[in-house]
């Protein structure tokens, strides 16, 4: 099974602020997606990534394939954007079901 | 644009009860996957198929069984249920084995009493 770690576990930001959220994991993959889930369930896809670097809106993912890494950024923090924030990886080798890490719980304050 | 719809939304059952949880996947998408989140827990992965075959197998138990019908969406069976099967239970659908983003149901949520 392929072991996704994911720092920090908890995060409080000012709003503004600029976030990092850090996942490594330990076997080669086919794709990394970002994902959020708010409180009460429902998750949402943020990124797909298999190589280099997305951005959407206030969103950037990267990812290092050599060194098993990949970091979700989040400039200009809003209150809103208080979740947990979950990487996932998938593989051929487990028909590309998704192995989850724990989750990092983001909130940002006014 | 259309989602991926799960069904029921929310459901409560006793100890060895059954109970059936649908998802109906994007259309044009031929892939899903189903998952287990338990409380404070992070979602394990149950099922798959793609192009109504068992594509893979993760945690599920033999009480569960789960099928894809001609028109794509899928259900997964519950039987003899206990305590521990309350969870969420996520349903996501892509076009096709990696070959997409995932997108997500918004869940069922099981209560067994």
């Amino acid at each position: 099974k392929n072991e996704v770690e994911q720092s920090p576990q908890n995060l409080t930001a000012q709003e503004g602020e600029f976030i990092t959220i850090n996942c490594s994991y330990s076997v080669g993959i086919s794709a990394l997606h970002w994902l959020q889930q708010h409180p009460g369930g429902g998750i949402v896809s943020l990124f797909m990534l298999s190589s280099g670097k997305k951005k959407h809106g206030r969103l950037i993912a990267t990812i290092n394939i050599q060194e098993k890494h990949s970091s979700l950024h989040i400039t200009a923090s809003h209150p809103r954007d208080s979740a947990v924030y979950i990487c996932a990886v998938s593989n051929s080798n487990s028909g590309y079901a998704l192995n989850f890490g724990k989750g990092t719980s983001l909130l940002v304050t006014p | 644009a259309a989602g991926v719809i799960q069904s029921p939304r929310h459901l409560i059952k006793e100890k060895r009860e059954t109970a059936t949880l649908k998802c109906y996947p994007i259309p044009r998408h031929d892939t899903v996957y189903w998952y287990q989140q338990g409380p404070g827990q992070d979602p394990q992965f149950l099922i798959s198929f793609y192009e109504k075959m068992q594509s893979d197998k993760g945690s599920i138990p033999d009480r569960f069984s789960a099928q894809q019908f001609s028109d794509y969406h899928s259900e997964l069976n519950m039987s003899s249920l206990e305590l521990g099967d309350s969870a969420l239970y996520f349903c996501a659908s892509s076009p096709g084995l990696n070959t997409g983003e995932l997108f997500f149901g918004e869940g069922s949520r099981l209560t067994v009493l």
